[in-house]
């Protein structure tokens, strides 16, 4: 089956950090570039970081630069976020998403969604 | 990048049709996207290139527009159509920037 599971989300205090992961299955991993994007409670969809397939590309959002660093490992088909100096507008459910192999055709959009894993930040 | 979804609510019964705008703070071309999400789930892709529909998807959903708007539209609506609607934008990044949503009622 083709699918993302994310998992590490927990209760961190606001400075705190977390790494939060994602494995994928059913396909080549290494074949694509992944996402991740963030959830407020009750609010619409946040993009964070995006990775090339080979991993030296990263890309951040202004409100994670700096604090937030996406990583990934090919031979163990997972994705990674680290996040330091937690705030509290960090708090959200935390998705990963995967970019589909045609950029060209269907362009940097997410084809395939976690179920994502939730990070609050407070003390 | 700057989208602006409206409305922010629709409701409207089974079997009617509704349009979902989205406009964007510059011209995107056609590099506009469209998720919905169903309560407590993740977002799944609808709509790619403005008007292409993802693998799967009913031909009662429909993109349409160009440069700075765009819209989509449902027919024969269902129950099951009952979710938030996101726009995404992927013409200038980074940074991808979503809409706000519009959530849809079904009733």
């Amino acid at each position: 089956e083709v699918q993302l599971v994310e998992s590490g989300g927990d209760l961190v205090q606001p400075g705190g950090s977390l790494r939060v992961s994602c494995v994928g299955s059913g396909f080549t991993f290494s074949n694509y570039a992944m996402t991740w994007v963030r959830q407020a409670p009750g609010k619409g969809l946040e993009w964070v970081s995006t990775i090339s397939g080979s991993g030296d590309e990263p890309f951040y959002a202004d409100s994670v630069q700096g604090r937030f660093t996406i990583a990934r490992d090919n031979s163990q088909n997972t994705l990674f976020l680290q996040m330091n100096s937690l705030r509290a507008e960090d708090t959200a459910l935390y998705f990963c998403a995967r970019v589909p192999l045609d950029t060209d055709n269907s362009g940097w959009t997410f084809d395939l969604w976690g179920q994502g894993t939730l990070v609050t930040v407070s003390s | 990048i700057v989208m602006t979804q409206s409305p922010a609510t629709l409701s409207v019964s089974p079997g009617e049709g509704a349009t979902l705008s989205c406009r964007a703070s510059q011209n995107l071309s056609s590099h506009l996207a469209w998720y919905q999400q169903k309560p407590g789930q993740a977002p799944s892709l609808l709509i790619y290139g403005a008007s292409t529909r993802a693998p799967g998807v009913p031909a009662r959903f429909c993109g349409s527009g160009s440069g700075t708007d765009f819209t989509l539209t449902i027919s024969s609506l269902q129950s099951g159509d009952s979710a938030i609607y996101y726009c995404q934008q992927y013409n200038n990044w980074p940074p991808i920037t979503f809409g706000q949503g519009t959530r849809l009622d079904i009733k």
